[in-house]
């Protein structure tokens, strides 16, 4: 366990419609990632929050935000979906930034019909 | 633009020694991470390799070159439960970690 949590843990949903995933670091840990995992696919960086502020943006979509909150908690709202949005969208903290390890959570596997 | 290659996929026995390589181009780099990753499971880290030489952790090892761009991982004394994805993850400085694409490690009695 690595003391990262997301909810939820599987969400199927329709096209055209909105939603959001939750992630909670690991106790002390200020930077918040998020990442998109298609099947057979490496892991897509999407952005990065650190004590609330965004700090590194990756490939995500317009149709994508994210915000981390003053608990530290953070959310991914995702709208508009498409059939291509299915994946494993993974949660990762970490003490610092950048040369600090990641501790991943259990994924949230989204199914867009 | 930012570049990290890892083979697609390797095969290697129970109880032998595999090595699985990455190449990176980035334009900054802070460190190199590897991550194992069993197959609809989270990554897990395993090492973090800042300066030039051979890190020896257990039975994995990992290397790395900074002037050649290259790190590679060892895994020593095969066991099945080895059987996963590998991944290569550049910092590449200010607050940016890249991941390669990972490589398959399909370990066979």
């Amino acid at each position: 366990d690595s003391g990262v949590t997301q909810t939820p843990k599987h969400l199927i949903t329709a096209t055209g419609q909105r939603v959001t995933l939750r992630c909670s670091p690991r106790s002390g840990d200020l930077s918040v990632y998020w990442y998109q995992q298609s099947l057979d696919q490496g892991l897509q960086f999407l952005i990065q929050y650190y004590n609330g502020e965004e700090r590194a943006k990756g490939n995500i979509l317009e149709r994508f935000s994210a915000q981390q909150f003053p608990d530290l908690h953070s959310e991914l709202n995702l709208s508009s979906l498409e059939l291509g949005d299915s994946a494993l969208y993974f949660c990762a903290s970490s003490a610092g930034t950048g040369s600090y390890e990641q501790y991943f959570g259990p994924g949230t596997r989204l199914t867009v019909t | 633009g930012q570049n990290i290659d890892q083979p697609t996929e390797m095969t290697a026995t129970e109880g032998a020694i595999v090595q699985i390589n990455c190449t990176y181009q980035t334009s900054g780099f802070n460190g190199l991470f590897w991550y194992q990753q069993h197959a609809g499971e989270a990554p897990t880290f395993l090492s973090y390799n800042v300066l030039d030489g051979l890190e020896e952790k257990g039975r994995f090892s990992s290397f790395l070159s900074r002037s050649k761009g290259y790190s590679y991982l060892l895994l020593k004394e095969l066991q099945m439960k080895d059987s996963a994805s590998y991944l290569c993850a550049v910092n590449t400085g200010g607050f940016k970690t890249i991941f390669g694409a990972g490589t398959r490690l399909f370990v066979k009695a």
